[in-house]
């Protein structure tokens, strides 16, 4: 089946730290592979995403690159600002299907 | 910059009682999602609508859940006989258009709490 395997949670950071957050996911077809971000009492906003193998999407400062070989769609950012704290989910689309699976989410916290 | 709205923002209910969680999409958008979001779980899709009729459905869709779009804009979602189990944030999304690599925009969720 279709399914996504974040890295586990919580993880907290210094300002300016480097951030990866893993995310894996096993798939039949060819599926498109989406960042969405929740900051605190707001709903799911698209943050980045990938439609084929080797696209790398990016926005605020944050890529991630449609890794077929790995089956793996890793989140990153060079330089973390207390303001990217929120729940990161990593979701994967597939052609005929209608909805999008989830990961089960990362709380990611900066400190100043 | 158009958003999907979702009322109320919070709904506490009894165990047995009927409730409606309230979404406007965007407004040239074709296809409308439910998700739930069990505390600490993953977000998990319900059901789509395109058409005016539900297009896809999860097992955990059953009899005690309908949706409609009553009037064009809004889009509902009915749970006949709330169970505790029920309790979740519930999202609302739509898109333009059909396709894995068409974006779902997600409205702000309603928080349920079944007593």
């Amino acid at each position: 089946g279709n399914s996504v395997t974040q890295m586990e949670g919580p993880v907290t950071l210094s300002e300016e730290a480097f951030l990866t957050i893993n995310c894996t996911y096993t798939a039949t077809g060819y599926p498109s592979l989406f960042w969405y971000v929740q900051y605190p009492g707001e709903g799911l906003q698209l943050l980045l995403k990938a439609t084929k193998a080797d696209d790398k999407g990016s926005n605020k400062g944050f890529e991630a690159t449609y890794r077929k070989e790995t089956t793996s769609f890793h989140l990153e950012k060079g330089s973390v600002q207390v303001s990217d704290s929120a729940v990161y989910f990593c979701a994967l689309g597939i052609q005929g299907a209608q909805k999008l699976v989830f990961g089960q989410g990362t709380r990611l916290t900066i400190n100043p | 910059e158009p958003e999907v709205t979702q009322t109320p923002s919070h709904q506490v209910t009894q165990m047995g009682q009927e409730v409606i969680l309230r979404c406007v999409p965007i407004s040239n958008h074709l296809y409308f999602y439910w998700y739930r979001q069990i505390l600490g779980q993953k977000v998990e899709f319900l059901v789509s609508f395109y058409n005016n009729e539900i297009s896809e459905k999860s097992e955990i869709f059953d009899d005690q859940f309908s949706v409609e779009r009553p009037d064009g804009s809004n889009f509902t979602l009915k749970i006949r006989s709330t169970k505790l189990e029920d309790s979740a944030m519930y999202f609302c999304a739509s898109r333009p258009r059909q396709g894995a690599r068409e974006t779902q925009y997600f409205g702000p969720g309603t928080r349920l709490l079944v007593l």
